[in-house]
């Protein structure tokens, strides 16, 4: 069965440093969306991919985050300068046209 | 604007019991409605989801849900509890026709009791 992966499961980072989450979507999906979930908070949306553009991102994806198609497969956020206050499990979804997105197994950032 | 408040944080059955738990909606178009389940250090994966067809919906695991729009309610069913079925659940709204940003809800800890 097809699945979204992430890599790495886990990463840890000093403040200020910058990082790339790396996600692998279904092979025949076209939208493409990263999540976040801060520990004991609810799991919120970041930003959607479509045709090599971003489509919608919200409040949080600020000038610090961006989202990138480097190639026919993978699909990667970075954080440019990490902050204490972005350490969450991040997580990668995929979906076609119909709607319901399919979520890879997450990354957990922790910044120290 | 779109909301989904999930009405218990926790909810502890015994195994062999049933399953319920509970969502209400709030949105401004008619919505796409999913649940998704995250056992303990694993991703999301989608259990059913609603799309303006069969107001009763059928997921996976036996678990179901139905689209009342009287009550803006989809709660979660299922008849019988597995110990595998203990996992943080998650209600989820989706977006209309051209966005495509998911606003889930807070989460309810399903605990099952041997």
């Amino acid at each position: 069965e097809p699945e979204v992966t992430q890599t790495p499961s886990h990463q840890v980072t000093q403040m200020g440093q910058e990082v790339i989450l790396r996600c692998v979507p279904i092979s025949n999906h076209l939208y493409f969306y990263w999540y976040r979930q801060i520990l004991g908070q609810k799991v919120e949306f970041l930003v959607s991919f479509y045709n090599n553009e971003i489509s919608e991102k919200s409040e949080i994806f600020d000038d610090q985050f961006s989202v990138e198609r480097p190639d026919g497969s993978n699909f990667t956020l970075k954080i440019r300068s990490t902050k204490l206050e972005d350490s969450a499990m991040y997580f990668c979804a995929s979906s076609a046209d119909t709607g319901e997105a399919f979520f890879g197994q997450g990354t957990r950032l922790t910044v120290v | 604007a779109q909301s989904v408040t999930q009405l218990d944080s926790h909810v502890s059955v015994s195994e062999g019991t049933p399953v319920l738990l509970r969502c209400n909606y709030s949105s401004s178009y008619s919505p796409s409605l999913f649940w998704y389940v995250q056992h303990p250090n694993k991703g999301l994966q989608l259990l059913l989801k609603y799309t303006s067809a069969a107001t009763l919906v059928k997921g996976i695991n036996g678990f179901e849900a139905e689209f009342k729009k009287s009550e803006t309610s989809f709660h979660l069913t299922k008849p019988s509890a597995h110990m595998s079925d203990a996992a943080e659940y998650f209600c989820v709204v989706g977006a209309p026709t051209g966005r495509r940003a998911l606003t889930f809800g807070s989460g309810t800890r399903l605990q099952v009791q041997p």
